[in-house]
Formats: structure tokens, sequence, C-alpha cells
């Protein structure tokens, strides 16, 4: 299985703040790589397909990148709704896995 | 927009099989752009894929649960279900039924729409 690796595991940000998150694959997934946003209590939300592809309707501060091994999910000026945790998704190959996720909090 | 609302026993018992059924509304099922799958959180484990069917009733399923899981569609209903036979504690988590494109002809897979997700717990 591949394996999806994010860090930070959790950040502490405030309101107008630029946010970075690093997810790494245990071995090159090309830009099969998916981004979702998740609030407690509620299922995951699709935020970004193919590395840097915005799913539509998501709001033009996110965006992705990379390719291969490494890649990273930005948010230009964080918002109070951002808050809440983002999870890295591969789809190269099956099995399909997830990162453990990273929880963005106020500070 | 299609939506997805999962159904099922909140309580299971140990050794016993998990049936899960997800109702799809606002759109078919049957759509060949389409594979349905199963999505399960637990705590210390995060987010894992479990399987995925096409509205024909091919499946792929991960590995690790293959010999325990059935996953099935039933046109019909628009709805299609999941069984996991054997339970035990690990299997406690909140379990979602997603939508994603079929592979076969696109490739990527991202899961664009899901359930809420229903709460289960193993225990006896």
């Amino acid at each position: 299985d591949i394996q999806m690796t994010q860090s930070p595991s959790s950040l502490s940000a405030s309101v107008g703040d630029r946010v970075t998150i690093t997810c790494r694959a245990s071995q090159n997934v090309g830009n099969y790589l998916n981004w979702y946003q998740q609030k407690p209590g509620k299922a995951p939300k699709l935020l970004i397909h193919s590395a840097s592809n915005l799913q539509t309707g998501v709001p033009s501060r996110f965006s992705g990148d990379g390719s291969g091994t490494d890649f990273t999910l930005a948010i230009d000026s964080l918002q109070p709704e951002d808050f809440a945790t983002y999870h890295c998704q591969q789809s190269d190959s099956s099995p399909w896995t997830f990162g453990q996720g990273t929880k963005v909090e106020i500070k | 927009q299609p939506q997805l609302q999962e159904s099922g026993p909140g309580l299971v018992k140990p050794s016993e099989t998990l049936s899960l059924t997800c109702n799809v509304s606002g759109g078919s099922i049957s759509d060949t752009t389409y594979y349905w799958a199963w999505i399960r959180q637990s705590p210390g484990k995060g987010l894992e894929w479990l399987g995925s069917v096409f509205h024909t009733g091919i499946t792929f399923y991960t590995p690790s649960l293959e010999s325990r899981l059935t996953l099935s569609v039933d046109t019909s209903m628009n709805q299609f279900s999941l069984r996991l036979h054997s339970v035990t504690a690990a299997d406690s988590a909140l379990y979602f039924c997603a939508r994603h494109l079929n592979p076969t002809v696109f490739g990527i897979v991202p899961f664009d729409y899901w359930g809420r997700g229903i709460l289960i717990t193993v225990s006896s």
C-alpha cells in the first residue's frame, strides 16, 4: 500500500495568515492526489483533485501543487470557516489511501 | 447534486456481521460515470477506503478487508450496501458512503460526494 504522510499534524494560525500543508507519498503517485477539508461531525469535502485542480465552488484562496511524491495545499488569507482538518488522498493505485490529517486551529 | 445517506444499526456485537445501506438520491446509481464506495474513519487510523462497487456489481476491495467484506448494489432501490463479517472492536468507526469517478475511464478517483456518516460501535 502507498503510505501518505502529512505534516504538520496540527498547526495554529490566525485569520488572514497563509497556511501550507505538506503531503508526501511513499512512492510516485504522479498527479493523482486529492485534498479534502473536514469539519467536526461532518463528512470530508473535496477541495482539490489531480494535485492542483480546484473543485467547483471551492474558493480560489485554496491551491494545490506538486507531483510524484511531494505535494502541498496552500490557503491564502485564512478565513474563519477554514479552521478544519485537511486530508490528502492518493488515487494512483488501489488501495486508495489517505494521510492522517492536518488540523488547522485558531491561534 | 446527488445526496447519499447511510443507514444501519449503531451497535453490533463482536463476531457478528455489520450491514449498512447507502441510499442515493438526486442521481442514478446506474450512471456509468461513477462507482460507489465505503470509507471509514476511526481515531487511530484516520480515513480508510474499504471498497467500491459499480452498478453492474463489479467490486474491488482494500486487501486487508477483502476476506470479510461484501459490497452489493440494488439498482431498483438506487442504493448500495456493505456487509462486514466477523467484526471486532477494531471495526468500530464512523462509516461513510461516497461517490467517485469510474477509474477505468477517468483514472483519477476523487471522492466528490459523501454521506453524513454513521457511527458504528462493536461491543457486547
